[in-house]
């Protein structure tokens, strides 16, 4: 069983949606990660949050909008997207300061009509 | 540049036969190394790492891997294979300090044929 939990498993929305997906961890770990994955391709760093705070955000476009409420939750907030932006969105934590063991949620399937 | 090269993009071994996949590492610093699997529809799991001392790692599922620094490699072995282990296996290379840098191979997919 995964210790990190995302919501929803799948998500379908037209271009006008508003969406959000959800992570949760609850092993203490203070760093949390975004990753989109295309089919066949290794997963692709969207944004870190490091300490509840925005650390890294990879260039993504301002469509995709991060979230930390706290050190346990990451939100992913969706709105406009475009089809090409169909993936599988991953949730990773890791310690945060230690090295660089992630520990990834079974994603969040999304599919843009 | 810091890279992750898996030459096999799909290989299919028997079941009960031996399996190693390829990696190789371009970094500048001394790397800090993992194999990370992903079945079909799941997230990624941890493997193995390794960062220092003995360079043959275990790891779960009955996995290790073998660092060699004069060949810039991190091959991932298993004596015996299992149909529960075809999936995808992503290796990877970051720095001993950060998460944030990690750079993932692009995905060897493992076919058990019965």
């Amino acid at each position: 069983d995964t210790e990190v939990t995302q919501t929803p498993k799948h998500l379908v929305m037209g271009m006008t949606n508003k969406k959000s997906l959800k992570c949760e961890q609850h092993m203490g770990h203070r760093a949390m990660y975004w990753y989109k994955q295309k089919a066949k391709k290794p997963p692709e760093l969207m944004f870190v949050y490091s300490y509840e705070k925005l650390s890294i955000n990879e260039s993504v476009p301002s469509r995709f909008s991060p979230e930390c409420p706290n050190s346990s939750l990451l939100n992913l907030h969706l709105h406009a997207l475009q089809p090409e932006d169909s993936a599988l969105y991953l949730c990773a934590s890791s310690q945060g300061g230690y090295t660089g063991e992630l520990f990834f949620g079974e994603g969040s399937r999304l599919t843009v009509l | 540049a810091q890279s992750v090269t898996q030459p096999d993009i799909h290989i299919t071994v028997s079941e009960g036969a031996s399996l190693e996949l390829r990696c190789n590492y371009s970094y500048g610093a001394t790397p800090y190394l993992f194999w990370y699997v992903q079945s079909p529809g799941q997230g990624l799991q941890l493997l193995l790492k390794y960062f220092s001392g003995d360079t043959l790692v275990q790891g779960i599922k009955g996995f290790e891997a073998e660092f060699k620094r004069s060949q810039s490699s991190f091959n991932l072995r298993k004596p015996s294979v299992h149909w529960s282990d075809a999936a995808e296996y992503f290796c990877a290379v970051g720095p001993y300090s950060s998460a944030s840098k990690i750079i993932f191979g692009s995905g060897t997919r493992l076919s058990i044929r019965p």
